[in-house]
């Protein structure tokens, strides 16, 4: 089975900190991961995802994110937090082989504040 | 590209009353589409997996006589909460597969259901 941990509930930055929010995860096989940020009463919106290749993944505003398969990570990082980046950030994966389905796991959701 | 339209994004119905969510993909044809449900300051729980044309699969725990799912189309699935209750109120998400990838997911923006 796919697992997803995110340590930290909350993680208090202040504007212009390098902001760094943490995942591990759990596959039998090899992984797709994937990070969502949600806005207040909204879906999720999609950051980066890492499927292969360079374990370094760029994605939307300005974040990206490590994969280390030896730590079984996929920690979220920012080099300088806005206020604007204030909001629920979740780690999810997919095992790659058929078997497991189609379906993402998610992490508990980790709430980024970052303040002025 | 890929975008998925959820509505309502807000209901507030009766106790014993039915409440219809529809979900559809503008864009692509979303074979795979998947519900979710998320309690306040939590993270998504899978619902239930629905293919175009087939019977959802449903979570363990999920009650599919309450959570009545239907994947008519290849743009369209809905989520019907039947004879819902006050315990039934929650933020439901819906999400969808797009391309030939085995990683491209992209969510709605989810629908606040109040039951009164």
């Amino acid at each position: 089975a796919q697992s997803v941990a995110q340590p930290e509930d909350q993680v208090n930055v202040a504007e212009g900190n390098p902001l760094t929010v943490k995942c591990t995860y759990s596959v039998s096989g090899n992984p797709y991961l994937f990070w969502y940020v949600q806005y207040p009463n909204r879906g999720l919106q999609f950051l980066l995802k890492y499927i292969t290749g360079d374990n370094l993944v760029k994605g939307s505003y300005g974040f990206e994110a490590e994969f280390n398969k030896s730590q079984t990570s996929f920690h979220l990082k920012k080099p300088s937090a806005l206020v604007s980046d204030s909001a629920l950030y979740f780690c999810a994966v997919r095992d790659i082989p058929l078997a497991a389905g189609n379906k993402l796991t998610f992490g508990g959701g980790t709430r980024v504040l970052v303040k002025p | 590209g890929a975008v998925v339209s959820q509505h309502p994004s807000w209901v507030i119905c009766k106790s014993g009353t039915s409440v219809k969510i529809e979900c559809r993909s503008l864009d692509f044809q979303a074979t795979t589409m998947f519900w979710y449900r998320q309690f306040p300051k939590q993270s998504l729980m899978l619902m239930a997996t629905s293919n175009e044309g087939s019977k959802a699969t449903y979570e363990q725990g999920v009650e599919k006589d309450k959570f009545l799912i239907n994947h008519a189309s290849l743009t369209l699935s809905t989520l019907t909460v039947t004879s819902a209750h006050p315990e039934d109120s929650s933020f439901y998400i819906c999400s969808a597969r797009w391309g030939n990838q085995a990683y491209g997911y992209t969510f709605g923006s989810g629908t606040r259901l109040t039951v009164v």
